[in-house]
């Protein structure tokens, strides 16, 4: 079966840099999305990463190494509003089409 | 960009009864359906997969006649939690997967039973 294994806690101050790292087993695989979600709300898009190699929106970046299968999302000049829980997510076939996948999540706590 | 309605966002029911959570695609057609559930401090736990017109696909250890899903459009999904019971509580949120725009998910639906 497939699993995604995170970190379950990860905490840094403000302005810091943060790596969360993600190692997954499945069959199938599309590609390694990330998303983030506040306590209470829905999970929020960060990136996704089809191919090896790096992948930058703004402070987040994501990383892809399919032979090792293994990513990470990195964080950059941290802010307070960065505290949340992260995820990691493959996208795998299944039935003919695909499916999202979730990993265990990752607590980031921002401190001043 | 791609919208996902979700109600009710939150629902309180009596135990042994059934509650509906509707997933509404409002610009875009959902060929599929996602529905995840996630307890708290846990990880979304994939459900089961719908397509417009056929029966769900549900995972592992989910009991499908008592999480009855519809996927009579491409543009509403529906989950059916029948006769809930307390363990059932939980955080239930819709992603839909359009060809243009990826998964877009829901506001989720926080589900008491008491």
């Amino acid at each position: 079966g497939q699993s995604l294994e995170q970190p379950s806690e990860v905490t840094a101050v403000e302005g810091a840099i943060v790596q969360i790292n993600c190692t997954y087993q499945t069959s199938g695989f599309y590609g390694l999305s990330w998303y983030q979600q506040h306590d209470g709300g829905a999970p929020t898009f960060l990136s996704y990463n089809a191919l090896d190699g790096l992948e930058e929106t703004g402070r987040f970046s994501s990383f892809l190494s399919r032979s090792d299968s293994y990513g990470y999302l990195l964080l950059q000049e941290l802010q307070m509003k960065d505290s949340a829980s992260y995820f990691c997510a493959v996208r795998e076939s299944a039935g003919g089409g695909n499916k999202l996948t979730f990993g265990t999540g990752t607590q980031l706590k921002v401190e001043l | 960009g791609a919208v996902v309605s979700q109600h009710p966002s939150r629902v309180i029911c009596k135990s042994g009864t059934s509650v509906k959570i509707e997933c509404r695609s409002l610009d875009f057609q959902a060929t599929t359906m996602f529905w995840y559930r996630q307890f708290p401090k846990q990880s979304l736990m994939l459900m089961a997969t719908s397509n417009e017109g056929s029966k769900a696909t549900y995972e592992q250890g989910v009991e499908k006649d008592k999480f009855l899903i519809n996927h009579a459009s491409l543009t509403l999904s529906t989950l059916t939690v029948t006769s809930a019971h307390p363990e059932d509580s939980s955080f239930y949120i819709c992603s839909a997967a359009g060809t243009l725009y990826g998964y877009t998910f829901g506001s989720g639906t926080r589900l008491t039973v008491v």
